[in-house]
């Protein structure tokens, strides 16, 4: 399966707390997205790093790639409690179709 | 800003019915892809179109098929439906190898 790994399953903390989300990933890529979903509702394209990429950064967002080790992580700073839902990263390799990790499920605390 | 469409946002059926699911892409988005999320899984790839062409397949049940228009909007068809297709049902669209944006899924429910 090319199926990857998240970490952790699930974190919860206060607000004004940084949150740290891990990819792995098996193959080869050519980029990594990630992607945040409400409860049942759809889902929000983050941000996008290529392959040849290190580190990116929106907003409060930073995410970072390690070829070498087939992971990605993504850090939310400053969280706030809409930031509450779950988090995908989703390889994307030879083929355009993207394979969605398990996904993490973060719980901001006001 | 554009984005993707998709209708109808909730679907019931029963079992042994059939749906169509329709997609409209962001404009100049030249691929869709179709996605499954079952509940409390991960969305899982069913198949993807590039200029109207099939482009690649993923787990998608011979039940189901897919086709992509002139006007670049794409429908999913299920028939035969099984209790076991409840599921969210995502369109996305891209410029190939960028970032593909989702609509914002068909929940179909089967009984």
């Amino acid at each position: 399966s090319q199926q990857g790994e998240e970490d952790p399953q699930a974190l919860s903390i206060q607000e004004g707390e940084n949150a740290t989300m891990n990819c792995s990933y098996k193959t080869s890529i050519n980029n990594l997205q990630w992607y945040r979903q409400n409860s049942g509702r759809g889902l929000v394209h983050l941000i996008l790093i290529r392959s040849n990429e290190r580190e990116k950064h929106s907003g409060r967002l930073r995410v970072t790639l390690d070829t070498s080790k087939k992971s990605s992580s993504l850090l939310i700073t400053a969280s706030r409690a809409a930031d509450t839902a779950s988090y995908f990263c989703a390889q994307q390799g030879g083929s355009e179709k993207l394979v969605f990790g398990k996904g993490t499920k973060l719980t901001v605390n006001p | 800003a554009a984005g993707v469409i998709q209708s109808p946002r909730h679907l019931i059926k029963e079992k042994r019915e059939t749906a169509t699911l329709k997609c409209y892409p962001i404009p100049r988005h030249d691929t869709v892809y179709w996605y499954q999320q079952g509940p409390g899984q991960d969305p899982q790839f069913l198949i993807s179109f590039y200029e109207k062409m099939q482009s690649d397949k993923g787990s998608i049940p011979d039940r189901f098929s897919a086709q992509q228009f002139s006007d670049y909007h794409s429908e999913l068809n299920m028939s035969s439906l099984e209790l076991g297709d409840s599921a969210l049902y995502f369109c996305a669209s891209s410029v190939p190898y960028n970032e593909q944006f989702f609509g914002p899924g068909t929940r179909l429910t089967v009984l």
